[in-house]
């Protein structure tokens, strides 16, 4: 089946820190993938996406890019900042239904 | 604005006392789904829905039903919840076309004594 796989958290780094969390990805087909960011008390929040193989998702000074040989679409970002503590989610879609299947989540706490 | 909200946002309750969690979006979307989010699980797909009169079971449906009588909403029902349904709660409408996009609402923190 469908599923996605993302590194376990909690992720603690300091401000300016370079940020990496690992998702990896199982589908059949060719999904569409995502990054969601869920701040405290908020709903999910759609970070990123990206559609095809090579195609590179960025927001907010974040990317991910979609590895078909890997599946792999890990989300990093250069220098973070304490704003940016929050949980984030992998998610993958297939393009032929709207069924979305989300990672375990990882927390992130950014200190100054 | 685009949005989809859920009320209540915070409920407390007992054993076996029905509730509903209402869920409206306003961006005329005809997929819509209910998850729950539980540490380390993620989010969990509970029923969804493809269009009105359109519903059908997730990953996790024992215990809750759903109806879908008009497009914008999708009401949550929990006709007998037990503590195990303790969680939070998450609306989401998708936009049609390539990228499936959901749109989340503020999610629903119940808790059952």
């Amino acid at each position: 089946g469908n599923s996605v796989t993302q590194m376990e958290g909690p992720v603690t780094l300091s401000e300016e820190a370079f940020l990496t969390i690992n998702c990896t990805y199982t589908a059949t087909g060719y999904p569409s993938l995502f990054w969601y960011v869920q701040y405290p008390g908020e709903g999910l929040q759609l970070l990123l996406k990206a559609t095809k193989a090579d195609d590179k998702g960025s927001n907010k000074g974040f990317e991910a890019t979609y590895r078909k040989e890997t599946t792999s679409f890990h989300l990093e970002k250069g220098s973070v900042q304490v704003s940016d503590s929050a949980v984030y989610f992998c998610a993958l879609s297939l393009t032929n239904n709207n069924d979305m299947r989300f990672g375990a989540g990882t927390r992130l706490t950014v200190k100054p | 604005e685009a949005q989809v909200t859920q009320n209540p946002r915070y409920l407390i309750t007992v054993t076996g006392k029905k509730l509903t969690v209402t869920c409206s979006q306003n961006m005329n979307h005809e997929y819509m789904s209910w998850y729950r989010q539980d540490p380390g699980l993620g989010l969990r797909q509970i029923y969804y829905s493809m269009n009105v009169e359109v519903t059908d079971k997730g990953d996790v449906p024992e215990g809750y039903k759903v109806s879908r009588k008009e497009k914008r909403n999708f009401p949550l029902i929990l006709e007998s919840p037990s503590p195990n349904q303790t969680s939070l709660y998450f609306c989401a409408s998708t936009s049609t076309g390539f990228y499936n996009e959901q749109f989340f609402g503020p999610g629903t923190r119940l808790t059952v004594l």
